[in-house]
């Protein structure tokens, strides 16, 4: 079955320093996609980041990037030059590619909360 | 571009009493559409999706079901609210259906007393 895990609870960085977020999955799909989604003060989610399973290079967006470690089977997740909007809750997902494409189905991890101090 | 909305923003509700939660997505036509929820404080968890009109999946079974009368509108409803039920509600559609990537609405978010 497949599992996402955010070990770390919380976190707390100043303002424009960066920050990594921890992410471990287990999965027996050989191919698979992983997400990073940010959920702000007001509930609303955002999809940051993908990763695919077969791609070698770490994704980047922005000052998002992607530590993809997959023989650990670790997604981590790089923030440069922190902001203060940049406090959240941030959640890592998974999508196996046998789950049905049509089923939307992500199995999330339980987030990690980001506090960016001045 | 798409946008996806989600009413009511925040309801308060009895124990036992029904429930409607709407979302709506206008400029994507046929979209997949789904339900999530997420506990206060806790993790997403998927309920329902729906490919086309009329056509839902259960995914988990809370006392609660969903319907897809129009092709932009997806509905989460109950007849008899639970305090289990309390969370934040969220509809989502996937652009890439390959991927599974999913965009979120604002959410509602839905107290049971």
């Amino acid at each position: 079955a497949q599992k996402v895990t955010q070990t770390q609870t919380s976190i707390s960085v100043m303002e424009k320093t960066t920050v990594t977020m921890d992410c471990v999955y287990e999965t027996q799909d050989s191919s698979y996609f992983l997400f990073w989604y940010k959920q702000t003060a007001s509930g609303e989610i955002v999809f940051l980041i993908r990763q695919d399973s077969y791609k070698k290079e770490n994704a980047t967006v922005g000052h998002y990037s992607l530590n993809f470690q997959k023989p650990k089977s670790s997604i981590g997740l790089i923030i440069t030059a922190t902001q203060i909007e940049d406090s959240a809750v941030y959640f890592c997902a998974m999508r196996e590619l046998n789950t049905g494409a049509n089923t939307g189905k992500l199995t999330f991890g339980h987030g990690t909360i980001l506090r960016v101090h001045p | 571009a798409q946008t996806i909305h989600q009413w009511p923003v925040a309801e308060i509700k009895a124990v036992g009493s029904p429930l409607s939660l709407g979302c709506t997505i206008k400029g994507k036509s046929s979209p997949n559409l789904y339900w999530y929820w997420q506990a206060t404080g806790g993790t997403l968890q998927q309920l329902f999706y729906s490919i086309t009109v009329g056509q839902v999946e259960s995914v988990v079974q809370l006392n609660l079901s969903a319907s897809r009368p129009k092709d932009d509108q997806f509905i989460l409803s109950t007849e008899k609210l639970l305090l289990s039920h309390s969370g934040f509600y969220l509809c989502a559609w996937s652009r890439d259906k390959n991927t599974g990537q999913l965009y979120f609405g604002e959410g509602s978010k839905l107290t049971v007393l």
